[in-house]
């Protein structure tokens, strides 16, 4: 089963900040929380993964809480191709990967 | 970034028949690679976990003979669904870790419609 809840969908503006918030309460210490995302009837696309400290990349920013049961993905500036499902995902390094129901996020122009 | 790639795209076979999905990790090496079935408006479910030069691991409730994965080599993982109906139609998904990377990378999917 999933480790994490996730709203089922979340709408957003073109242009603003998009804030994915993820729960994951039951995280062990070895575990990394990742994001994906996957496009409509494309395969799940790596966004960014973090352990306990705030991670930045190109695509987006994560931000992890200090006791980290909870995270949240901030994609900066949401364009309508970030439309897709997100998925916020724990696992220790060498685990598979499983996913849950993830977020729809809609992009409105 | 990595590449993993499927083959086919899409495929349509009659009840009965089999057919075989390549996944191939371009430009690395990949020890593990997973495979996922997705129906649709639902999310990716593991289907086995693919390990070269050994047998792969299915999860539960997975038939091992109906799906037949072999992992002959570092970047070539292959799915075979065996005497196919048309409930097997779905969307498979095959990923690829990096032997020493935590990211796994995800095939573009490849449309499995049994008629």
């Amino acid at each position: 089963d999933a480790k994490t809840t996730q709203p089922p969908s979340m709408d957003c503006a073109e242009g603003r900040a998009a804030n994915l918030p993820c729960n994951h309460s039951t995280i062990s210490g070895n575990e990394y929380v990742y994001w994906y995302r996957q496009i409509h009837s494309q395969g799940p696309q790596y966004i960014i993964h973090g352990l306990k400290n705030n991670e930045t990349n190109e695509m987006a920013s994560l931000i992890i809480t200090e006791d980290r049961k909870s995270s949240t993905l901030i994609l900066p500036h949401a364009t309508l191709r970030d439309t897709a499902v997100y998925y916020c995902i724990v696992r220790a390094r060498d685990d598979k990967i499983i996913f849950g129901k993830g977020t729809r996020l809609h992009i409105l122009p | 970034g990595a590449v993993v790639s499927q083959h086919p795209s899409w495929v349509i076979c009659k009840s009965g028949t089999s057919v075989k999905i390549e996944c191939r990790s371009l430009d690395f090496q990949a020890t593990t690679m997973f495979w996922y079935r997705q129906f649709p408006k639902q999310s990716l479910m593991l289907m086995a976990t693919s390990n070269e030069g050994s047998k792969a691991t299915y999860e539960q409730g997975v038939e091992k003979d109906k799906f037949l994965i072999n992992h002959a080599s570092l970047t070539l993982s292959t799915l075979t669904v065996t005497s196919a109906h048309p409930e097997d139609s779905s969307f498979y998904i095959c990923s690829a870790r990096k032997n020493w990377g935590f990211e796994a990378f995800f095939g573009q999917g490849t449309r499995l419609t049994v008629v």
